[in-house]
């Protein structure tokens, strides 16, 4: 069974700070690795996303680094806001086979920055 | 502009009463997902549909249906909704399984059984 394992399950930051989100997974046969973040009431929506043949992608506060050989990313947000505070979820994307396209989502983390 | 626009928001539903969810798409995508997500977990895939091609998670219990009748519309019908499928359903579209836009989630439909 595909397992996108993410950490910390929560956390807390204050504003200014950096907050950071580590995933692992298992499986190679991935070609797409999105980071969802998701209000209270709402559903998922899409913040930043990575090739895995790119290491780092930064798309301004958020930037998404990306270990191939170690099968690891990461989500980090610089000068975190109370804005910021919300569910984040990674996923990994099946790049074939009968389900392809399928996200596999992280078990998500609760963000909390304090003013 | 709402772009996946599902309904009802919130559905109260009694134990064992069919029950449909739907959803709608402006965007002319041509994949659509249905995900459960329970409180506090990450949403779960239950099927998708590929234009007409129907494509049903392995583990996605038969009680759960779905229907596309056009590119617009898809629809989630549990057939006997049992307490443990309360849940948030969440429907999604992309254009395509390997682009760049990956999915679109609409606000999801809260599912309570009495």
């Amino acid at each position: 069974q595909q397992q996108v394992k993410q950490s910390p399950q929560s956390l807390i930051v204050q504003k200014g700070g950096i907050s950071i989100i580590n995933c692992a997974y298992e499986n190679t046969a991935f070609d797409y690795f999105p980071w969802y973040q998701q209000f209270p009431g709402k559903g998922p929506a899409l913040l930043i996303a990575i090739r895995p043949d790119v290491s780092e992608k930064k798309e301004g506060r958020f930037t998404i680094s990306f270990n191939k050989s170690a099968k690891q990313f990461s989500l980090h947000i610089m000068d975190s806001q109370p804005g910021d505070s919300a569910t984040y979820f990674c996923a990994t994307r099946n790049a074939g086979g009968t389900s392809y396209g399928k996200l596999t989502f992280g078990q998500g983390t609760i963000l909390t920055v304090h003013p | 502009d709402a772009m996946v626009i599902q309904n009802p928001r919130y559905q109260v539903t009694q134990f064992g009463k069919p029950v449909t969810l739907s959803c709608s798409q402006t965007l002319n995508h041509n994949v659509m997902y249905w995900y459960q997500q329970k409180s506090s977990q990450a949403p779960k895939l239950l099927f998708h549909y590929y234009d007409k091609d129907f494509n049903n998670e392995a583990d996605t219990p038969d009680n759960f249906q779905s229907r596309r009748p056009n590119t617009s519309f898809c629809f989630l019908d549990i057939r006997s909704p049992g307490l443990g499928d309360a849940a948030m359903y969440l429907c999604a579209t992309s254009r395509d399984p390997s682009g760049e836009e990956t999915q679109y989630f609409g606000p999801g439909t809260r599912l309570l059984v009495l």
